[in-house]
């Protein structure tokens, strides 16, 4: 079954370094995501991505985030300049269309530990 | 907030019994999923319920939606020691297309 795939599973990272996690979105799907979850606590929304543009983003996606699709595979999340705060288990999505059906399927996750 | 509320925050049960965890949430949604994750483990989809459904079957899971209250419930019968897992309800809204998280319910079965 296809699934969406994260890379690296776990990175620990000196604080103010930058940061690249990397997806592999399911390959027919069209929109792409990036959660989060800090340990302990709810899954939280970070941003949406559509036709090569951001759709939706939350609050927490904030300047030193940036998202990017490099080529017909990849999909990034950048951390520019990492706080202790961003320690957190990153998610990738995908899903197929927009519509009242549209099952979001998420990766296993990149853990990003800040010290 | 848009987020859903899952209730109860925690739930255990032994194996074999039915588990039955609620969701609620605030606005219009286009749909609701549950999923499932393992301590430590990525988010596996369960089900899709559409704003128009009311209720859906998957294997042993069950889901209801009442969208005049705003709530759904997802039931899982002859619970099994590896349901253990916590259950998140999350929510599409409408016009929109990201997920809406709720807190998530601990389940525990116990052998």
């Amino acid at each position: 079954e296809p699934e969406v795939t994260q890379t690296p599973s776990h990175q620990v990272t000196q604080m103010g370094q930058e940061v690249i996690l990397r997806c592999v979105p399911i390959s027919n799907h069209l929109y792409f995501y990036w959660y989060r979850q800090i340990l302990g606590q709810k899954v939280e929304f970070l941003v949406s991505f559509y036709n090569n543009e951001i759709s939706e983003k939350s609050e927490i996606f904030d300047d030193q985030f940036s998202v990017e699709r490099p080529d017909g595979s990849n999909f990034t999340l950048k951390i520019r300049s990492t706080k202790l705060e961003d320690s957190a288990m990153y998610f990738c999505a995908s899903s197929l269309d927009g519509g009242a059906g549209n099952t979001i399927y998420f990766g296993e996750g990149s853990w990003l530990t800040v010290v | 907030s848009q987020q859903g509320e899952e209730d109860p925050q925690a739930l255990s049960i032994q194996e074999g019994e039915n588990a039955t965890m609620n969701c609620s949430y605030k606005t219009s949604i286009n749909n609701l999923q549950w999923y499932r994750q393992n301590s430590g483990r990525g988010l596996v989809h369960l089900i899709l319920i559409r704003s128009n459904e009311r209720e859906k079957h998957s294997g042993r899971l069950r889901v209801t939606l009442d969208t005049s209250k705003k709530s759904s419930s997802l039931l899982i019968t002859a619970s099994r020691a590896a349901d253990t897992a916590s259950y998140f309800c999350a929510t599409v809204l409408t016009g929109a297309n990201n997920l809406f998280f709720g807190t998530g319910t601990r389940l525990t079965v116990i052998p």
